[in-house]
């Protein structure tokens, strides 16, 4: 069954830093992948997907993220963090059976500092 | 507005008394699923739906149930609910049961069992 590692339950930025969240899969084929955000009392946002096209994905709010397949890694960037940024980012990985469940890590909040 | 939405957003009650969170998406989507989001564990699926009449089991079952008469509905039920049945409970719904299909949350529902 597959598995998402998040490194590092949080992640303390200054404003205007560069934002790296870390995401490592297990799985022997590429999988789809998912980065959501949560913010505070409210449900699970889209931020990006890899869907097997290109490897370099960009999403909303200036984040994108990487497939790198030899590292089984996809982890999330921005290039310069806002106040606004904080909240809680899951990576997760799309089953590869028939019940096209995701299966998520177990979160990295980000904090961003003024 | 596209949306998903849950009921109740807050909920607080005791051990065996049988409750029911109702989940809605007004996108004529076909796949819906419930997830539980417990600190550290990131989100576990406990059911999901690929169309009406169409329910199985994800990874944490146990204790829940589901019905899908309606393409629009997809409540969960706890017949008997246990204090490990506390949690945040969200609802999603995409398109289709596909892989790549974006996943869209509900605003949740927490849930505390005495």
């Amino acid at each position: 069954a597959q598995s998402v590692t998040q490194l590092g339950s949080h992640v303390s930025v200054s404003e205007g830093a560069l934002v790296l969240l870390r995401c490592n899969y297990s799985s022997s084929v590429p999988p789809y992948l998912f980065w959501y955000v949560q913010y505070p009392n409210q449900g699970l946002q889209l931020l990006l997907k890899y869907t097997s096209a290109a490897t370099l994905v960009k999403g909303i709010n200036g984040f994108e993220a990487e497939f790198k397949k030899s590292e089984t890694s996809f982890h999330l960037t921005k290039p310069s963090a806002h106040m606004s940024d904080a909240a809680e980012y899951f990576c997760a990985v799309s089953e590869e059976d028939s019940s096209y469940k995701l299966i998520f890590g177990s979160g990295t909040r980000l904090l961003v500092r003024p | 507005e596209a949306q998903v939405t849950q009921n109740p957003r807050y909920l607080i009650t005791v051990t065996g008394k049988k409750l029911t969170v109702t989940c809605s998406q007004n996108m004529n989507h076909e796949y819906m699923s419930w997830y539980r989001q417990d600190p550290g564990l990131g989100l576990r699926q406990i059911y999901y739906s690929m169309n009406v009449e169409v329910t199985d089991k994800g990874d944490v079952p146990e204790g829940y149930k589901v019905s899908r008469k309606e393409k629009r509905n997809f409540p969960l039920i706890l017949e008997s609910p246990s204090p490990n049945q506390t949690s945040l409970y969200f609802c999603a719904s995409s398109r289709e049961w596909g892989n790549t299909d974006t996943q869209y949350f509900g605003p949740g529902t927490r849930l505390t069992v005495l």
